[in-house]
């Protein structure tokens, strides 16, 4: 596809469940971050991937969040045992070499609603 | 660590108005700077960015932003507001440390245009 695609866009799970989301970045694409976005508020970073290596996990909130991305393209971001404040759009973006200068495509975000 | 802060979060202007949305971060080195905007329901775009080039930056849609050193501002600015640039609006910092290039985001401003 042209972008960032996130699957599926709505998800809602009752408290204590598990739920995976997940990302298809754009073809080619090194890095891969996931972001997370509390209503009315700004993206926070989760995690980062330079392929299918975890280079930075320190945003994940607790040991309840886990993300993989085993052959370097696509990527899983898992929630276990969820709790009402995990409630947010969960943000998939991807560039295609590391550094700053590089632009960092989003997808359209999955919302995930915790009964 | 950086940060950033967007002061207000609801900004309203009359369609043909200029549009001033404000930020001002905090870092400790050398930032790289960017604008995004979310419509509603899709991911975010990249408007513009500061990479330590130019201090005026042209975006795309007719937005620009000036990196103001002294005043640790990056305010983004439209001459002419469009009914078409009602979205919000996130302005973001990333810093040179480390190969993680992730993104520290503000709260966001949503920009209302009146006919």
């Amino acid at each position: 596809g042209a972008g960032v695609s996130q699957s599926p866009r709505y998800k809602v799970a009752k408290r204590g469940q598990d739920v995976a989301l997940r990302c298809d970045p754009i073809s080619g694409h090194v890095s891969l971050f996931w972001y997370q976005q509390a209503l009315g508020q700004g993206p926070e970073f989760l995690t980062y991937f330079q392929n299918e290596a975890q280079l930075d996990k320190s945003g994940l909130p607790s040991d309840r969040f886990f993300a993989e991305r085993p052959e370097g393209s696509v990527s899983t971001l898992k929630i276990q045992r969820t709790q009402q404040e995990d409630s947010a759009v969960y943000l998939c973006a991807s560039s295609l070499v590391e550094g700053h200068n590089n632009e960092q495509f989003f997808g359209p975000g999955t919302r995930l609603t915790v009964l | 660590a950086q940060s950033v802060t967007q002061l207000g979060s609801h900004v309203s202007v009359s369609e043909g108005a200029l549009v001033l949305l404000r930020c001002n971060y905090s870092s400790s080195v050398p930032p790289y700077l960017f604008w995004y905007v979310q419509y509603p329901n899709q991911g975010l775009q990249l408007l513009l960015k500061y990479t330590s080039a130019a201090t005026l930056v042209k975006g795309i849609n007719g937005f620009e932003a000036e990196f103001k050193k002294s005043e640790t501002s990056f305010h983004l600015t439209k001459p002419s507001a469009h009914m078409s640039d009602a979205a919000e609006y996130f302005c973001a910092v990333s810093v040179s440390t480390g190969a993680n290039s992730k993104l520290t985001f503000g709260k966001g401003i949503t920009l209302s245009v009146r006919p």
